[in-house]
């Protein structure tokens, strides 16, 4: 079993719509939860950084961790065509030494 | 706003010939990584490096690949002998420390093409 699953897309969504994107993990030693954005040809650049349970805004974007039932979500308000890229849901280990693994993530198409 | 830089934005090669790939980290970070990412595929982590030496490397990184370090700014990437799957973007990264929950800013990345 994967130890992060997330939906590959394609996510089409017209421009000013409310995007969700969701992911589960298993492993109950992660503690860090990031969103990477990765635009085509591009590095990976972290989004939002979130600590344990809980939620986090900035701006248009809110990252909701519930760890209880192992479920990590990216909410995107009055999304724009500037979105479209392929969100990556990393989840990390407060042990060091471990390197951050990345998954395929969900690609997100924003139209105009 | 300080950032990774990688040099060149592009390189080919011949299969069976040496490439040296070059990034140049955050200045005040002291991990570095090299990831990779073949075309339609995900991001896949190669190697770490802290302290002038390996911390982690996954199977991918095996003797066709070296790290290095040369100088103060620097940090390196070389394939010693280059496969056709070798073809791949190349992204460097780097962090301020090495803990877990460290947040990595990566360069844009190298597009090798072995021919």
């Amino acid at each position: 079993q994967k130890e992060v699953e997330q939906d590959p897309g394609p996510l089409s969504v017209p421009e000013g719509a409310i995007v969700s994107l969701n992911c589960t993990y298993s492993n109950s030693a992660f503690q860090y939860f990031m969103w990477y954005r990765q635009y085509s040809r591009k590095g990976p650049e972290l989004l939002m950084y979130t600590y344990s349970s809980g939620n986090k805004e900035d701006g248009r974007f809110t990252a909701q961790v519930d760890k209880s039932s192992k479920y990590i979500s990216l909410f995107i308000r009055d999304s724009q065509p500037s979105d479209s890229a392929t969100y990556l849901c990393v989840p990390d280990t407060d042990q060091a030494g471990t390197a951050l693994i990345f998954g395929k993530g969900t690609t997100l198409s924003v139209s105009s | 706003e300080p950032e990774v830089t990688q040099t060149p934005s592009h390189q080919v090669t011949q299969m069976g010939q040496e490439v040296i790939l070059r990034c140049v980290p955050i200045s005040n970070h002291l991990y570095f990584y090299w990831y990779r990412q073949i075309l339609g595929q995900k991001v896949e982590f190669l190697v770490s490096f802290y302290n002038n030496e390996i911390s982690e490397k996954s199977e991918i990184f095996d003797d066709q690949f070296s790290v290095e370090r040369p100088d103060g700014s620097n940090f390196t990437l070389k394939i010693r002998s280059t496969k056709l799957e070798d073809s791949a973007m190349y992204f460097c990264a780097s962090s301020v420390g090495g803990g877990g929950g460290e947040k990595l800013f990566f360069g844009s990345g190298t597009q090798l093409s072995v021919l």
